[in-house]
């Protein structure tokens, strides 16, 4: 089955503890990216990757790191969380940049107290 | 102005009957729209795309005013299952930092 898997769904860490949330798409996508999403803003990219090793910001990217050792994972790290970083984030990932459907992650629900 | 605007609703009809409801972009160059299907707290799931002739997908119709710079959605027959919100999504042509930009979606409540 086609889909974008995430993990863990729920999280809930301290402020300062680096955390890592796991993305991996079975499509053979090329593009990946993370967005959050926040009551009354809606969903907003935080990184994208076009390819392995080819990553860049989006909209918020601050906070946040990624990575794309392999086609098929793109990790969202939070070195170190604050409480503003409380959000639910999904991945999601499409054929090509500026192609085809997106395809999403189930979510990933992380409070940051 | 934002760059996807929508009613964020919520829009409470009843069952059977037709709704109808608006999102406008401002990026002229955009070049693909469609609109997803969020359940609540869940992922977003393509619902359609919105292309420049029209189409329509059985109860629902999907139409793009370019000059007007506004995607439309209509579903008729609504079943108590169209309950979610919609979301508009835009592709900005070639140079744009991403392939979407969302609006932050209306809110459909299909009312027995």
């Amino acid at each position: 089955e086609a889909q974008v898997t995430q993990n863990p769904r729920y999280l809930i860490t301290v402020t300062g503890k680096k955390l890592t949330v796991t993305c991996s798409q079975n499509m053979n996508h090329e593009y990946m990216s993370w967005y959050r999403q926040d009551p009354g803003l809606g969903l907003r990219q935080i990184y994208y990757s076009m390819n392995v090793e080819v990553t860049d910001k989006g909209d918020v990217p601050e906070g946040y790191k990624v990575s794309r050792k392999e086609k098929r994972n793109f990790p969202l790290i939070l070195e170190s969380p604050s409480p503003n970083q409380t959000s639910l984030y999904f991945c999601a990932s499409s054929l090509y940049r500026g192609r085809g459907e997106a395809f999403f992650g189930q979510g990933t629900r992380l409070t940051v107290v | 102005r934002k760059e996807v605007e929508q009613d964020p609703g919520p829009f409470n009809v009843p069952e059977g009957a037709t709704v109808a409801f608006n999102c406008t972009y401002s990026n002229s160059a955009s070049q693909s729209f469609f609109w997803y299907r969020q359940d609540c707290r869940k992922e977003p799931k393509l619902l359609m795309s919105v292309y420049s002739s029209g189409n329509e997908d059985g109860r629902f119709t999907a139409q793009l005013n370019r000059a007007s710079q506004y995607i439309s959605l209509l579903i008729r027959d609504s079943k108590l299952s169209d309950s979610a919100t919609y979301l508009c999504v835009v592709r900005p042509g070639r140079g744009g930092a991403d392939g979407l930009t969302f609006g932050k979606g209306t809110h459909l409540i299909i009312q027995p």
